[in-house]
């Protein structure tokens, strides 16, 4: 069965820092990762979508990487701002009797302090 | 613009009633999905439909139901059955996925929904 945990749960960091947050999943069989930001009492946005064939993606301070083969991804945030501070979840794709569904993680709350 | 309505904002139940969230969408998605959010945990799939007058179930579908009569809509009742309802209601949509190709999940604002 699949797992995703994501560690830290919580982390606080001041303004301007680069960071790293950590994404593991216990079966390699995915077919994308998907990384999202939340808010509180809202919904999730997408923020960047790997295919089980790629490395990396990019979006302007963000870099998601995947190693499919370790089970592992890494969102990369740049010069960190207050703006960024949210619940990041991410979310694998796997497949079951012919449909695709998403798996999540926990997420990791994320407070960015001025 | 293109994206995903879901109402209300929040819901209360009364012991023994039935509750329906909505969830409607603009992006002429063929899947659309139901999640429960806890605090502390991550999301859980409680129903998916990949086409219409189709859907299955998820992780947890026990105590609630669906319909997909048209493509845009993907309504949710909460039944009696569903003895811990109270949680945070999160509906999404994506293009259906073909060979490998799986296309993002879009969401909607959710519906929190709780007991009197």
């Amino acid at each position: 069965k699949q797992e995703v945990t994501q560690i830290p749960a919580a982390l606080s960091v001041p303004e301007g820092e680069n960071l790293v947050l950590n994404c593991s999943f216990t079966d390699s069989a995915i077919y994308n990762l998907q990384w999202f930001r939340q808010d509180p009492g809202k919904g999730l946005t997408s923020l960047l979508l790997i295919q089980s064939s790629q490395r990396e993606q990019t979006s302007g301070r963000l870099n998601a990487s995947l190693d499919k083969a370790s089970g592992r991804s890494t969102l990369y945030i740049a010069a960190s701002q207050p703006g960024d501070s949210a619940t990041y979840l991410c979310a694998v794709s796997i497949t079951t009797s012919g449909t695709y569904k998403y798996i999540f993680g926990t997420g990791t709350r994320l407070k960015v302090l001025a | 613009d293109g994206g995903i309505t879901q109402s209300p904002k929040y819901l209360f139940r009364k012991e023994g009633q039935n509750v329906t969230l909505s969830c409607e969408q603009n992006l002429n998605h063929d899947a659309m999905y139901w999640y429960r959010q806890d605090p502390g945990q991550g999301l859980r799939l409680i129903y998916y439909s990949q086409i219409v007058n189709d859907f299955q179930k998820g992780d947890i579908a026990e105590g609630y139901s669906v319909s997909r009569e048209k493509k845009e809509s993907f309504p949710l009742t909460v039944t009696s059955a569903q003895k811990n309802p109270t949680a945070f209601y999160l509906c999404a949509s994506s293009i259906a996925g073909t060979g490998v190709s799986v296309q993002p999940q879009h969401f909607g604002d959710g519906t929190r929904l709780s007991i009197l």
